[in-house]
């Protein structure tokens, strides 16, 4: 089945920097990556997502790029703020149980003002 | 839109005691899933629904059962719960569209269960 790997557990930058955090997956048939963000005590949301057509997506200050043929995908964070200071999960698609994910252990991101 | 809503929000059981954590959604969506999320270990698929009427195991099962009440709502059961059930249960929803299409799931705000 599906495992996603994900680094660096722990992550603290300067705010106004920039912050990279990177997964790996093992199934080669899945074809959609989400990335949720989860602040303390709140529920994961999504923030962005890629499907495997494409190898870049942009959305403001977040951006993942994903390599199809190594089986990795990154979340790139610029211009790091306070408020970005959470939880990030990475999840690939599986068809293990229906149409779900396998989520990564998570990324704890701390933003140092 | 209350989108996705669970009940209750912190419970304290003893070892061998039952309930029902119950979830609904109001987004029409087809599939619900239920999470439980430990230190360390992202989120873990307990049960899912693909659609009203069907259930089906994921990756964590063992001592949880599950009841797609109507498309609205879901709920997870502890028959006799353990220690080893202490942890946080998000219920989430989301609307499937082509075999190979995978949409967002959305969380509700989860449920803290501490087993003694």
């Amino acid at each position: 089945g599906e495992n996603v790997e994900q680094h660096p557990s722990t992550l603290s930058v300067q705010e106004g920097d920039s912050a990279v955090i990177k997964c790996t997956y093992s199934d080669s048939a899945s074809n959609y990556f989400p990335w949720y963000k989860q602040e303390l005590g709140k529920r994961p949301q999504l923030i962005i997502d890629i499907r495997s057509n494409v190898g870049e997506k942009k959305d403001q200050r977040i951006a993942v790029t994903l390599n199809k043929t190594a089986k990795h995908f990154s979340l790139h964070i610029t211009e790091t703020q306070p408020e970005d200071s959470a939880v990030y999960f990475c999840a690939a698609s599986t068809k293990n149980y229906g149409q779900n994910f396998v989520f990564g252990p998570g990324t704890r991101l701390s933003v140092l003002p | 839109n209350a989108g996705v809503t669970q009940t209750p929000k912190f419970q304290v059981l003893k070892t061998g005691q039952s309930m029902t954590l119950q979830c609904a959604q109001d987004m029409n969506h087809n599939s619900m899933y239920w999470y439980r999320q430990d230190p360390g270990m992202g989120l873990r698929l307990i049960y899912y629904s693909a659609s009203e009427g069907t259930t089906d195991k994921g990756e964590v099962p063992n001592g949880y059962n599950v009841s797609r009440l109507n498309k609205r709502e879901f709920s997870l059961r502890l028959e006799s719960a353990a220690p080893s059930q202490t942890s946080v249960y998000f219920c989430a929803s989301s609307e499937v569209g082509l075999v190979s299409f995978f949409n967002e799931q959305f969380f509700g705000p989860g449920t803290r269960l501490t087993v003694l």
